[in-house]
């Protein structure tokens, strides 16, 4: 039982480089969000989905992009990365009312 | 954005003993309340969701509280264990809204 399954779990990319982080999740959720973590700051919520087709801005979506086609898969795209959006990435997923369940992160360095 | 209000910030307890700390949150648009557990180098896990002004939920030796009308949760743990140490995060979500918003949390030291 798979539950969220986030790739890569580490990458380093230059100032400037682009790339795609990907979420799947295999228990038919129909809710699925974007995290970071920031030291000393929790989770900040970057980009929600209620559905396929649907999505929705967070806290701090600016530099970010995200797509939902399906509903096991929401992937998250930078396209010019910051040395800012250095972080650890969370995806999760839930149902309506239920508690989230969550991946085991991406860990971004941007140089 | 919600302020939400974890506190302390950080705890360190001996073995045994018990504890507590609060998440504050706006009372008005109410709808639920998220406990998460997130031991370092892991991922969250969630304690409970709770919604009714005056649930009390329990799991093992930890529990929560919930006022709605002041704004407030309490988590219990009973009798630490150094397994018990992790930080511990609220997240209340308002009505209408499908996202929550989470608390910088309470970091959980239990000393063996």
């Amino acid at each position: 039982n798979a539950g969220v399954t986030q790739t890569p779990k580490f990458r380093i990319l230059k100032i400037g480089q682009s790339m795609t982080l990907q979420c799947a999740q295999d228990m038919n959720h129909n809710y699925m969000y974007w995290y970071r973590q920031d030291p000393g700051m929790g989770l900040k919520l970057i980009y929600y989905s209620v559905g396929a087709g649907i999505t929705d801005k967070g806290e701090v979506p600016n530099g970010y992009n995200v797509s939902r086609s399906t509903t096991e898969d929401f992937p998250l795209r930078l396209e010019l990365a910051a040395p800012s959006q250095t972080s650890v990435y969370f995806c999760a997923s839930s149902r309506a009312d239920q508690p989230q369940h969550f991946g085991d992160g991406t860990r971004l360095s941007i140089l | 954005i919600l302020n939400v209000e974890q506190s302390p910030q950080s705890l360190h307890v001996q073995e045994g003993d018990s504890t507590n700390f609060t998440c504050s949150f706006p009372s008005s648009n109410f709808y639920a309340l998220h406990w998460y557990r997130w031991e370092t180098a892991k991922s969250p896990e969630a304690l409970f969701v709770m919604t009714l002004n005056g649930d009390e939920k329990k799991k093992g030796r930890i529990s929560a509280t919930l006022n709605t009308k002041e704004g407030y949760s309490y988590l219990y743990i009973k009798g630490s264990q150094p397994e018990d140490s992790a930080t511990y995060l609220c997240a209340p979500v308002q009505t209408g809204a499908n996202n929550l918003f989470f608390g910088t949390g309470t970091r959980l030291t239990v000393i063996p």
